[in-house]
């Protein structure tokens, strides 16, 4: 059974750090790894897709990998901004075409 | 983008009564849409995967006579919550993903408090 574990649960940085968060996953049968945005109370905003194929995407001042072999992503974020405080999700696409999802990492951004 | 909507936004309901929370496609047709819940800082549970025109798929643990799901048409599917309970008081999130599509998109998410 497929098992996404996030890292740290909670994160705390000032504002401008680059920051980096994880995600294990335990089957490394995927179709592709997603990370997503959530605001208190709000649905979620997809911010980068990796396929299972590939090794990382960027999008702006985000970045992600993907390292399918060792069950790991990463989430690098440059120069945070309290705008950038949020839960981030982490989700794989198992064998079964289901999207499986981590706990999140609560983010806060002190101005 | 793809753009998923949800109806109503927040509903609070007596214990007993049963409630309707719709998932909308607004400009793609959504051949399979999903249902999620999520409790107080945790993640989503996937409940359910409703293929359009067919019955849909629960989750272990899921009970279908309870969590009824509708996928009548390629842009809406509704989840019904029948003989509601506080316990069923949660974040409940629909998605949705077209045909042989890679991506699922996401509902604002619907806040049920059952008192």
């Amino acid at each position: 059974k497929q098992e996404v574990t996030q890292i740290p649960a909670a994160l705390s940085v000032p504002e401008g750090e680059n920051l980096v968060l994880n995600c294990s996953f335990t089957d490394s049968a995927i179709y592709n790894l997603q990370w997503f945005r959530q605001d208190p109370g709000k649905g979620l905003t997809s911010l980068l897709l990796i396929q299972s194929s590939q090794r990382e995407q960027t999008s702006g001042r985000l970045n992600a990998s993907l390292d399918k072999s060792s069950g790991r992503s990463t989430l690098y974020i440059a120069a945070s901004q309290p705008g950038d405080s949020a839960t981030y999700l982490c989700a794989v696409r198992d064998s079964s075409y289901k999207l499986i999802f981590g706990s999140g990492t609560r983010l806060l951004v002190r101005p | 983008g793809a753009v998923v909507s949800q109806h109503p936004s927040r509903v609070i309901c007596k214990s007993g009564t049963s409630v309707k929370i719709e998932c909308r496609s607004l400009d793609f047709q959504a051949t399979t849409m999903f249902w999620y819940r999520q409790f107080p800082k945790q993640s989503l549970m996937l409940m359910a995967t409703s293929n359009e025109g067919s019955k849909a798929t629960y989750e272990q643990g899921v009970e279908k006579d309870k969590f009824l799901i509708n996928h009548a048409s390629l842009t809406l599917s509704t989840l019904t919550v029948t003989s509601a309970h506080p316990e069923d008081s949660s974040f409940y999130i629909c998605s949705a993903r077209t045909s042989g599509g890679n991506e699922q998109f996401f509902g604002p998410g619907t806040r049920l408090t059952v008192l």
